[in-house]
């Protein structure tokens, strides 16, 4: 059972579309975050959320809305896609926001723009 | 402020060790991590150290660190060709939930 799952695993699509990546964790954690990983493989926290709060956002532009229906989703809704935002997006969540809570990461969302 | 460095590339045969390195400037963090990533794969959480502590074990991993110098390592030991991957140490800071992460060490295993 995928602890942490992400669809897409793969999106091509072009320059100015509107995208959506959907994140699920079944570890009954409170805590999820997105990350954008560029092509030299830096990862950077985007967004976190805490029982359906938001706690931390990061300098990400405002094409990029997350948001999170329930404890267990955190969705990424990104607006007029760039040539930029092309990256692998990966999920995590953790139990708490506690500095012990080890987080647990998705296989990621591939986004090409074109 | 948060900035954590790693060196690139490691090329190491099977059975021998394997050291990465890690080094970060935020004297206030309170865990790190090490993180695995295969290709095409989400990150793995291999293990992490509570910064009171200089060294961890945990089966074929060991790792150290160094608080003076704000150094930390993971070694391998006994490396085999499923170890080949990209190694991430990460730190998160205290009160703070931010997990920063280093540029990743990529270590390739030959047979």
């Amino acid at each position: 059972d995928t602890a942490v799952s992400q669809t897409p695993k793969y999106l091509v699509t072009q320059m100015g579309n509107d995208k959506s990546i959907k994140c699920e964790q079944n570890l009954g954690h409170d805590t999820m975050y997105w990350y954008k990983q560029d092509s030299k493989k830096f990862l950077k926290i985007m967004f976190s959320y805490n029982n359906k709060e938001l706690i931390i956002n990061e300098t990400v532009p405002n094409r990029f809305s997350p948001k999170s229906p329930d404890k267990a989703h955190l969705n990424l809704h990104i607006n007029s896609l760039e040539l930029g935002d092309s990256a692998v997006y990966f999920c995590a969540s953790s139990q708490g926001t506690g500095e012990a809570e080890p987080q647990h990461f998705g296989d990621g969302t591939r986004l090409s723009i074109l | 402020g948060e900035d954590v460095e790693q060196s690139l590339f490691l090329s190491v045969r099977e059975g021998d060790s394997s050291v990465i390195n890690c080094t970060y400037t935020d004297s206030s963090s309170t865990y790190l991590y090490w993180y695995k990533q295969e290709p095409g794969a989400g990150l793995q959480l291999l293990t992490y150290i509570f910064s009171n502590m200089d060294m961890k074990q945990d089966q074929r991993l060991t790792v150290l660190l160094n608080k003076k110098d704000k150094h930390l390592s993971l070694r391998i030991a006994d490396t085999q060709t499923g170890d080949s991957a990209i190694y991430f140490c990460a730190e998160i800071l205290y009160g703070n939930n931010r997990l920063a992460f280093g540029k990743g060490n990529q270590v390739v295993v030959i047979p």
